[in-house]
């Protein structure tokens, strides 16, 4: 086990709604990272977030956002939720700064759009 | 040019054979690269990684070899058991002002007993 937690495990949302997703990282961490894993497929880099401040972004469009709040926890955010959302919704956290880069994952909340 | 490419996509190994899986990358600016193993239902789990100073990481059964001039890298599992099946990813890792993971596809593995 990674320290890493998410809720809620599973969601199921319809096309349109609006989703939270929340992140508690593993204790001494200070960096939140954001991934989206469709069926099948590797994880996709969404965002990442550094002293409650997004540092770094993929290709997903602004409908993704998320908060990073005073104890590194976070949340994912998607609004306008299209049928392609549907996936594994993955946090990591990291330590800035440290001598290595690893990335440790929660266990997912995995988001169904009907 | 921020590709992770793996191959291959799915592998069928007996019970104390060896597993490989082998992944290449173009961009020189990735520094570090884990291995992650993922359970279904489960997030991905850190195996092993290296860096690309370094040719040969054994830490177990798991063994990476890396070839930098050639800009691939491999993941042995040697004495490969049924709790090895698993799906594995090899990843590349980019720091540049912010920390980002490139994942290749992914390769199912499954041990039969």
């Amino acid at each position: 086990e990674t320290g890493v937690t998410q809720s809620p495990t599973h969601l199921i949302k319809t096309r349109g709604q609006q989703v939270t997703l929340r992140c508690s990282s593993q204790s001494g961490h200070n960096t939140v990272s954001w991934y989206q894993q469709a069926l099948g497929q590797g994880p996709q880099f969404i965002f990442q977030y550094y002293r409650e401040e997004e540092n770094g972004r993929g290709n997903f469009p602004p409908r993704f956002s998320g908060l990073q709040f005073p104890n590194y926890s976070s949340e994912l955010n998607v609004n306008a939720l299209e049928l392609d959302d549907s996936a594994l919704y993955l946090c990591a956290s990291s330590l800035a700064g440290a001598s290595t880069d690893t990335q440790y994952f929660g266990p997912g909340t995995r988001l169904t759009v009907l | 040019q921020q590709q992770v490419k793996q191959s291959p996509q799915s592998l069928i190994v007996q019970k104390g054979g060896i597993s490989i899986i082998n992944c290449a990358y173009e961009n020189t600016a990735f520094d570090y690269f884990p291995w992650y193993q993922q359970f279904p239902g489960k997030g991905p789990a850190l195996l092993i990684a290296i860096r690309p100073d370094v040719s040969e990481k054994k830490e177990g059964r798991f063994t990476i070899s890396f070839n930098k001039s050639a800009k691939q890298f491999s993941l042995h599992i040697m004495d490969s058991q049924p709790g090895d099946s698993a799906t594995y990813f090899c990843a590349a890792f980019m720091n540049t002002g912010f920390q980002k993971l490139v994942f290749g596809t992914g390769t199912r593995l499954l041990v039969s007993p």
